[in-house]
């Protein structure tokens, strides 16, 4: 089954903590990107990738970092997790990035505390 | 500066009790506007994309529209089913800073109730 999958779903950590979310698609596809949503603000993009070792910022890439040394995988990493970056984060692919529709990943909801 | 904004932020409707929900927007050049529904829980699910002023696309019970400033996506005669947030989305043709980028809306909740 095509499919965007993130790891873990659901995560509680401390201020400071490094931490990794996970993100792998079987899609072969060229573009990967992560998103925060957040109540009333809908989803803003943090990173995205149009190829393997190409990365660039979104809107708000402040306090991650990603990495995209394989096609399938995109992982987002939050060196020093602080509480603002407390929020419901989603992984998504797609087949160009260009004029193709986005396929999300069922989101990690992150608390830190 | 990019900008996507969707009215009404919540929509409770009676089944089959059809309305609209906006999609207005403000970008350079529009490359593609994009409509996904989300449900609780759940990452967004991709409904349509438009790409030209004038164009529609048709799923069931729900239509999108485009014009130079805004998108509808209709409603018709929905059922309980159709319960979920609706976003819509653009993306800008390419310049040096926006290659890649997608600016989503707050989105719309709908409710329909039997």
């Amino acid at each position: 089954e095509a499919q965007v999958t993130q790891n873990p779903r659901y995560l509680i950590t401390v201020t400071g903590k490094k931490l990794t979310v996970t993100c792998s698609q079987n899609m072969n596809h060229e573009y990967m990107s992560w998103y925060r949503q957040d109540p009333g603000l809908g989803l803003r993009q943090i990173y995205y990738s149009m190829n393997v070792e190409v990365t660039d910022k979104g809107d708000v890439p402040e306090g991650y970092k990603v990495s995209r040394k394989e096609k399938r995988n995109f992982p987002l990493i939050l060196e020093s997790p602080s509480p603002n970056q407390t929020s419901l984060y989603f992984c998504a692919s797609s087949f160009s990035g260009a004029n193709s529709p986005l396929h999300f990943g069922n989101g990690t909801r992150l608390t830190v505390t | 500066e990019d900008q996507v904004t969707q009215s009404p932020e919540a929509l409770r409707l009676q089944e089959g009790e059809s309305s609209s929900l906006n999609c207005s927007y403000t970008v350079s050049g529009l490359r593609g506007l994009f409509w996904y529904r989300q449900d609780p829980g759940k990452g967004p699910e991709f409904l349509f994309t438009l790409y030209s002023a004038g164009e529609e696309k048709e799923k069931e019970r729900l239509k999108a529209t485009l014009t130079k400033k805004e998108s509808f996506l209709h409603i018709t005669a929905p059922k309980p089913e159709d319960s979920a947030t609706y976003l819509c989305a653009v993306q800008a043709i390419m310049t040096t800073d926006s290659w890649g980028k997608f600016q989503f809306g707050a989105g719309t909740q709908v409710v329909v109730t039997p």
